[in-house]
């Protein structure tokens, strides 16, 4: 079963970098996924996908601070020179035969 | 830029059914597969349902498997999802999503999400 885990909170300075992590359940080590913001009250933003060959799938006007890496099951997004407006929720996400899952999401506090 | 407007939403009773709308516009929406994805109050983000761009293929979340049902008219460019036998765990906002590829491509993730329509089951 297709499971991603995140961790549900982490918060980080304004003006600084903060690294989100998303885990792939071990028997989907290598799936691709995407990443969703949801600022508060909002509905989702699709910010962009990873995809398997490396390149980036990014969402209309989604800034060159938002970077991706990935290690074996883990999946990163990075964010860099945080801003007030970043603060907000990241879901991962990814897709299997005919279902579509998403991680807990990750609350990021901008202080 | 494209735009997903969801209605339907409400109070309802446990046990009873509604039916939700999503019209598209902006984009080509005969040529996308379509979501339901709902999230709980204070929750994460859940899917619920695709069809596919033709309307030929549909899945669902077991947590809502033979009690929830997905259709589209591409003619009017509306999606739909008829909800019955609504339980008090189904209160949620459900928001309509547009698949980032076109045609018989895989679908993969929600590159376009609409502002959600508020359904809540109490007695």
């Amino acid at each position: 079963q297709l499971v991603l885990t995140q961790p549900p909170s982490v918060s980080a300075s304004l003006g600084a970098s903060v690294k989100l992590t998303c885990t792939l359940s071990s028997a989907h080590s290598n799936y691709v996924i995407a990443w969703h913001q949801q600022q508060p009250d909002q509905a989702p933003r699709f910010l962009l996908r990873h995809n398997s060959d490396g390149s980036l799938t990014k969402g209309d006007e989604i800034p060159d601070r938002f970077s991706v890496s990935r290690h074996g099951a883990e999946r990163f997004l990075t964010i860099s020179g945080l801003q007030s407006e970043d603060e907000a929720v990241y879901h991962c996400q990814s897709w299997g035969p005919d279902v579509w899952v998403f991680g807990g999401g990750t609350r990021l506090t901008v202080l | 830029q494209v735009q997903l407007v969801e209605s339907g939403g409400g109070v309802v009773q446990p046990g009873t059914s509604l039916k939700l709308s999503c019209e598209g516009s902006r984009f080509n929406f005969a040529f996308h597969s379509m979501f339901w994805v709902r999230q709980a109050p204070g929750r994460g983000l859940e899917w619920v349902a695709e069809m596919s761009y033709d309307g030929s293929d549909e899945f669902y979340a077991d947590s809502v498997k033979g009690r929830f049902t997905i259709s589209r008219d591409n003619s009017k460019n509306t999606l739909y999802l008829q909800m019955n036998n609504l339980r008090r765990d189904d209160t949620a906002v459900y928001y309509c999503a547009k698949d980032i590829n076109m045609g018989a491509v895989t679908p993969t993730t929600f590159d376009s999400w609409g502002l959600g329509t508020l359904v809540t089951v109490s007695s």
